[in-house]
């Protein structure tokens, strides 16, 4: 069965730009969850989307911001890109309490 | 505040040298443990949920234990294929979508 897709797998942007990525999710899993993981601060909670409502928020500042789509797919934008933002960026999506299924990540790196 | 600790940090063993890893934790609502394990640029894989006190569950050389403060990851007879980061991230009541993840124990198996 296929997993969780992630796309692009690697990007590179100027500050100042603005980036969004794509996931999409194992079929029939309606949950998705976005984190950030860098070397410094370990994997970090962005934000969750279920049946296209965001039901949690991580501790980001209002640059990051998703969404999900009623197929389940969810894109994040982040804007006004800052050198810190470079990272690899997780999505992962679950049915019921399964547990979590990630995809590959796309590696961003502002520059 | 929820915290979670993996120790050690990293971990360096001979191919046939068991060890345990350990993910200690501080947290409300406690409702089960993931563990996951990382392959450096690549996401997360999943491997255990430990749902209750005194559970364990096996899948090759690796076992994970639960108790209401900590879990134990144990790896025998480690083989090079088992080299990566080791992520533990509790389940509590309000965390389902936004897991906190610990800081991860990376395993380096030698021959």
């Amino acid at each position: 069965k296929a997993g969780v897709t992630q796309t692009p797998r690697y990007l590179i942007k100027t500050r100042g730009q603005q980036v969004t990525l794509s996931c999409s999710p194992i079929s029939g899993h309606r949950s998705v969850s976005w984190y950030q993981q860098t070397p410094g601060q370990g994997l970090q909670f962005l934000f969750e989307y279920f049946s296209e409502t965001q039901r949690n928020k991580g501790n980001f500042p209002g640059r990051f911001s998703g969404r999900q789509f009623s197929n389940s797919r969810s894109e994040m934008n982040v804007s006004t890109l800052e050198l810190g933002d470079s990272a690899l960026y997780l999505c992962a999506s679950a049915k019921g309490a399964e547990g979590y299924t990630f995809g590959s990540g796309t590696r961003l790196t502002v520059v | 505040e929820d915290q979670v600790t993996q120790s050690p940090e990293a971990l360096r063993l001979q191919e046939g040298e068991s060890s345990s890893l350990n993910c200690s934790y501080t947290v409300s609502g406690l409702r089960g443990l993931f563990w996951y394990r990382q392959d450096p640029g690549k996401g997360p894989e999943f491997l255990f949920t430990l749902y209750s006190a005194g559970e364990e569950k096996e899948k090759e050389r690796l076992k994970a234990t639960l108790t209401k403060k900590e879990s134990f990851l144990h790896i025998t007879a480690p083989k090079p294929e088992d080299s990566a980061t080791y992520l533990c991230a509790p389940l509590t009541t309000d965390s389902w979508g936004k897991l906190q993840f610990g800081a991860g124990t990376m395993v380096v198996v030698t021959t």
